[in-house]
């Protein structure tokens, strides 16, 4: 089976950066990646690394350690629009089906 | 056309009733997937269809009912819901089962 660890609840303050973790464990691991989800809207893809190292689009950077089963999303500049719910989720391999499964999901408060 | 559109983006039904969900995407996505997601939850992987064909049933009762007519498009047929059933659905789709998804704005579904 696959499973997903991040933190609940994460806040910060305008301007600030912030750094959500997700530790995973999966077999035939193929890919982490993160999507945003507003109260009431549908998740948004934010971004995807199936390679070690960082990925940068914009003020999001998202970053992975296959070796570690490690990645995390990074938030610079925060603004009041960002306060939302942030998922990690994590494509693994199982009778020959990639099978995406999404961590529990973490609540980011941005305050002024 | 970058979107996965979903219809209704609301629906109320009894327990008797049998409704449709319906989901389309015009991006050449060969893989599409049904999601649950309650609230506070992270999204529960329902269904995964592959190049038109079912590869993924996430032992879901079987009071819903996928279908995949062709490339484009994704229903998922409802029959004699429990009200636990009330929850947000989300259609996905991605260029392959490897890759990453998108979503539509889902259907807010109410069991009554």
């Amino acid at each position: 089976g696959q499973s997903l660890e991040q933190p609940s609840e994460v806040t910060a303050v305008e301007g600030a950066i912030v750094q959500i973790n997700c530790t995973y464990q999966t077999s035939g691991f193929y890919g982490l990646s993160w999507y945003q989800q507003h109260d009431g809207g549908a998740p948004t893809f934010l971004s995807y690394n199936a390679l070690d190292g960082l990925e940068e689009t914009g003020r999001f950077s998202s970053f992975l350690s296959r070796s570690d089963s490690y990645g995390y999303l990074l938030l610079q500049e925060l603004q009041m629009k960002d306060s939302a719910s942030y998922f990690c989720a994590v494509r693994g391999l199982s009778g020959g089906s990639y099978i995406p499964t999404f961590g529990r999901g973490t609540s980011l408060i941005v305050h002024p | 056309d970058t979107e996965v559109t979903q219809t209704p983006k609301h629906l109320v039904m009894g327990m008797t009733n049998k409704k449709s969900l319906k989901c389309e995407q015009h991006m050449g996505h060969r893989a599409m997937y049904w999601y649950k997601q309650k609230a506070k939850k992270p999204p529960e992987l329902m269904f995964v269809y592959s190049y038109e064909k079912l590869s993924i049933n996430e032992s879901v009762p079987s009071r819903f009912s996928p279908e995949c007519p062709n490339s484009s498009l994704l229903n998922l047929h409802l029959h004699a819901l429990q009200p636990e059933d009330s929850a947000l659905y989300l259609c996905a789709s991605s260029y392959r089962d490897n890759t990453e998804a998108f979503f539509g704005q889902g259907t807010r579904l109410t069991v009554v």
